[in-house]
């Protein structure tokens, strides 16, 4: 089964920059997403098509891709942005849609 | 402005089968720009992609992707009528256990995705005697 791999945990000071990777072999070929989980709420996304924002999220979240890893990172971290992050993308026929199992950032 | 708003039992017994619905406002099940989909989250499965429905009119034709893990035990439905979508699955076990979400991913016109943008509440179930 296809896995999308991230680190576990991140801890970063406030104002430094947290960047969090996610790994999988579809990744070339199939757009990654990425989403901010808080306690007690539903994900939300932070990145879309690999490197798109939605309106309304801060401009400090950015996404980038280079072969099989894609990397969010969160420059000028807040105390707000404390929360478990997931990457989300398919398998190469795009059928099967697959998570990342989280990075929890601790500022 | 799109909501989601899930319904169904926060308790099932083993061997039998976990249903819930999801009401969409604001969009409908019907839409060629979106997909519908289960997910759900447990602390030893993280988020788990569990499936999806979605039409398209260029075929006229309802389609269903299931995760590997469940094919056999899944199914995942529209009601037009009713404008929700619905989650079965069959021969729970207490791994079965976790929050499920009902989850809306939208598409552009040429088909690229803006991710699973609108979410439900969650619901809690657990799998028990």
């Amino acid at each position: 089964s296809y896995e999308l791999t991230q680190p576990p945990s991140l801890s970063v000071s406030p104002g430094q920059t947290a960047t969090i990777t996610c790994s999988g072999d579809a990744l070339p070929k199939q757009f990654a997403y990425w989403y901010q989980q808080k306690p007690g709420q539903a994900p939300v996304v932070v990145i879309y098509k690999d490197t798109e924002r939605p309106s309304g999220i801060p401009e400090r979240f950015s996404g980038s891709s280079s072969g099989t890893t894609v990397t969010l990172t969160i420059t000028g971290v807040q105390a707000e942005d404390e929360a478990d992050y997931y990457c989300q993308s398919a398998d190469t026929g795009g059928t099967y849609h697959f998570f990342g199992g989280g990075t929890k950032v601790t500022v | 402005q799109v909501q989601l708003q899930q319904s169904g039992p926060g308790l099932v017994k083993p061997s039998q089968t976990l249903s819930l619905t999801c009401a969409i406002s604001g969009d409908n099940v019907s839409s060629d720009s979106a997909t519908w989909n289960w997910i759900r989250q447990s602390p030893s499965r993280g988020l788990e992609w569990l499936g999806r429905t979605y039409y398209r009119s260029r075929t006229s034709q309802w389609y269903h992707d299931y995760g590997l893990s469940l094919e056999s035990r899944i199914a995942i439905n529209p009601d037009i009528s009713e404008n929700r979508f619905s989650l079965q699955l069959n021969s729970v076990t207490p791994e079965d256990t976790a929050l499920y979400y009902c989850a809306r991913a939208a598409y552009d016109s040429r088909g690229y995705g803006y991710g699973m943008d609108v979410w439900g509440q969650g619901t809690t179930v657990t799998v028990s005697s």
